[in-house]
């Protein structure tokens, strides 16, 4: 059974800090990665993917990702009361197969002023 | 850039009614599609995907059924709604390296 795993959260953290948000995965063959955010009642939006070890950055979010641990994050600096939602890690295991993903649960973020 | 369009917004059906659901994408052309339903305060369980017209596979075993008539209409269907057909119907489209990107999504309530 592939499986992802998050934390369910509610993560808090004060406005203008770094939210930091952590996602492991089963499958040591999976190859590809991402992020989604999911506002209360609304559909999930793709915020970053990533396939490579290291970091990838965009704008305020850092995607990072070590296949040794089989351990991704995003961190999302300079936190704002818009990035309260809820954010899906998505695995695309080495044996999906059709561009399937695995999601996990989530991570609930506030971010209070 | 794609767009992917649902249809039904939301839906509130009773037990023991069929069920239709479509989906259909703009701006792209022989996509993957995805149907996936999302529980109140769950994650996203993947229900059916297809990788052409005509061609369904089936990740759960239960009352629902999918079709792909046309290369982007995505169908989801039930002949006989269950409590627990309850949630969120999302519909997602994906092509190249593998990013699924998700329709506005079904809010379906059976009484």
């Amino acid at each position: 059974q592939k499986e992802v795993e998050q934390n369910s959260g509610p993560l808090s953290v004060p406005e203008g800090a770094i939210a930091s948000l952590n996602c492991t995965y089963s499958d040591r063959g999976s190859q590809s990665f991402f992020w989604y955010r999911q506002y209360s009642g609304k559909s999930p939006e793709l915020i970053m993917f990533i396939y490579s070890n290291g970091d990838k950055e965009d704008g305020r979010f850092t995607a990072q990702l070590n296949k040794a641990s089989q351990y991704v994050s995003l961190l999302i600096r300079d936190s704002q009361p818009s990035d309260s939602a809820t954010y899906l890690c998505a695995v695309n295991p080495f044996s999906g197969g059709y561009n399937k993903l695995i999601f996990g649960a989530g991570t609930r973020l506030a971010v209070h002023p | 850039s794609q767009t992917i369009h649902q249809w039904p917004a939301t839906l509130v059906q009773p037990v023991g009614s069929p069920l239709s659901l479509e989906c259909t994408v703009e701006g792209t052309s022989n996509p993957n599609l995805y149907w996936y339903r999302q529980a109140a305060g769950r994650g996203l369980q993947l229900l059916f995907y297809s990788v052409g017209i005509g061609q369904i596979s089936s990740e759960v075993p239960q009352n629902l059924s999918a079709s792909r008539p046309q290369d982007r209409q995505f169908i989801l269907s039930s002949k006989k709604l269950l409590l627990s057909d309850s949630g969120f119907y999302l519909c997602a489209s994906a092509r190249g390296s593998g990013e699924q990107y998700f329709g506005p999504g079904t809010r379906l309530t059976v009484t």
